[in-house]
């Protein structure tokens, strides 16, 4: 079964860090980018950062920028998001999600997600 | 404020029709495929229709996905109490080098 599971959340105060990992099974991890996304409390979803099949090509929302870093090991099947300088407002729901890509196309869509893991940023 | 647009809520009845607009722009849904996502309440983002109107193994054909120009549209057909979920469109912004979703559609079984 293809799945990736989420994990590290927790609670933190302001300006501190924490990194997720998300574990990846079922499928050749090392063969599909990858991305995490995050739901605040009663809001909608939130991409934050993408990385590609090797991990060379990273990207990340404006929101985030300078202040997280997409990582991936292949030979662990496992991606990390590290999080530095956290706000309240970065607390939410934080997903893994493998990313597919259409034959022939680069047309991109997540197509599996982990159950999420929860960061709380609060004093 | 997304980048794409949806509206906040739908509703009908039972075995009516409900159809989501998603608006964006020539750089993001008029020059990429759009795909949605289904969260049902308390769970995680599911995939329901990926490049425009291509349905996931397991998704009913109740679930259609359509695109014209820089607007995409899903219609649920049949709607059972079992849709009532919050539902995304997504897609990829070439300007940025970002993926961007829109705000969410609330939909309610009357």
């Amino acid at each position: 079964e293809v799945q990736v599971l989420e994990s590290g959340g927790g609670l933190v105060q302001p300006g501190g860090s924490l990194r997720l990992s998300c574990a990846a099974s079922g499928f050749t991890f090392s063969s599909y980018p990858m991305s995490w996304a995050r739901q605040a409390p009663g809001k909608g979803l939130e991409w934050v950062a993408g990385i590609s099949d090797n991990g060379d090509g990273t990207f990340y929302a404006d929101s985030v920028k300078g202040r997280i870093a997409i990582s991936r090991d292949n030979s662990k099947n496992t991606l990390y998001l590290q999080l530095n300088s956290l706000r309240a407002e970065d607390t939410g729901v934080y997903y893994c999600a493998k990313v597919a890509v259409a034959p022939y196309t680069d047309y991109y869509y997540m197509d599996v997600w982990g159950k999420g893991t929860t960061v709380t940023v609060s004093s | 404020q997304s980048v794409l647009t949806q509206p906040p809520s739908v509703s009908a009845a039972p075995g009516q029709k409900v159809t989501i607009s998603c608006s964006g722009s020539s750089s993001n849904i008029g020059s990429n495929h759009v795909s949605w996502y289904q969260q049902l309440p308390g769970t995680a983002p599911k995939l329901l229709i990926y490049d425009n109107n291509n349905r996931p193994s397991g998704i009913p054909d109740r679930f259609s996905g359509s695109k014209s120009g820089t607007s995409a549209t899903l219609a649920i057909t049949g709607l059972q109490t079992g849709d009532e979920a919050d539902y995304y469109c997504g897609t990829w912004e070439r300007s940025l080098s970002v993926w961007v979703f829109g705000g969410g559609t609330k939909v309610t079984v009357l």
